[in-house]
């Protein structure tokens, strides 16, 4: 029934290792989001997209790339993962209400890169 | 640019007691206002909204906001507060550009018994 899934909810990885997380929506929405959120930070983008085959940067994107390869999905990669990248991921799905900001939620991955 | 200022950090209220997390913004015009709450280890879920009309909005369980263009607020209001409320509350509005979102520092509420 939940809207906006993630998988997987708890990660653990070695320092130049290779990530992917994951998220899901059955909103149809077009649009969708990857977050991190860290003590003293609050909630930043880092990628997001409007459509399937797109991807754009967000605020802090070094590090990460994204791939959207249809309407539901949406991954976030870590390619060489460090330990500055330990955090907890959301990805939100929302589209054009609100002027983009209301958004849907998944419940987030926490990760520890060691 | 548009902002979002939270200015409490942490709001500490007995259970039953009512209930104020105060929010500021500076945005061009009338913006779109939401409020999220994030329950531990959850992730944010949309509370209430404004987007035009009655300055006062009703949320989801008994939460409700009052836009005031000429103090630039929504604040969240709750009569009655329960322990179950106790979570992050997120004030927010519609970055520039589109698809993005402003999101303010967030205010921690604990309810005590």
């Amino acid at each position: 029934e939940a809207a906006v899934t993630q998988s997987p909810r708890n990660k653990v990885a070695v320092t130049g290792g290779k990530v992917t997380l994951s998220c899901n929506q059955t909103n149809n929405h077009n649009n969708m989001y990857w977050y991190r959120q860290d003590t003293g930070h609050g909630l930043r983008l880092i990628h997001y997209s409007y459509g399937a085959g797109s991807t754009e940067k967000g605020d802090i994107p070094d590090g990460y790339k994204a791939s959207r390869p249809s309407q539901e999905n949406f991954s976030l990669i870590l390619e060489l993962a460090t330990p500055s990248q330990t955090s907890v991921y959301f990805c939100a799905s929302g589209d054009a209400l609100g002027g983009y900001a209301e958004q849907f939620f998944g419940p987030g991955t926490r990760l520890t890169v060691l | 640019a548009q902002s979002v200022t939270q200015p409490d950090a942490r709001v500490t209220v007995s259970e039953g007691a009512s209930l104020q997390l105060r929010c500021k913004y500076s945005y061009s015009a009338t913006p779109y206002l939401f409020w999220y709450v994030q329950y531990p280890r959850q992730g944010l879920q949309l509370l209430l909204k404004y987007y035009s009309g009655d300055p006062v909005v009703q949320g989801v369980n008994s939460f409700e906001a009052e836009f005031s263009k000429s103090n630039s607020s929504f604040h969240l209001q709750k009569a009655s507060v329960h322990w179950s409320d106790s979570a992050v509350y997120f004030c927010a509005l519609p970055g520039t550009g589109g698809y993005k979102v402003v999101f303010g520092s967030g205010t921690r509420l604990l309810v005590s018994p």
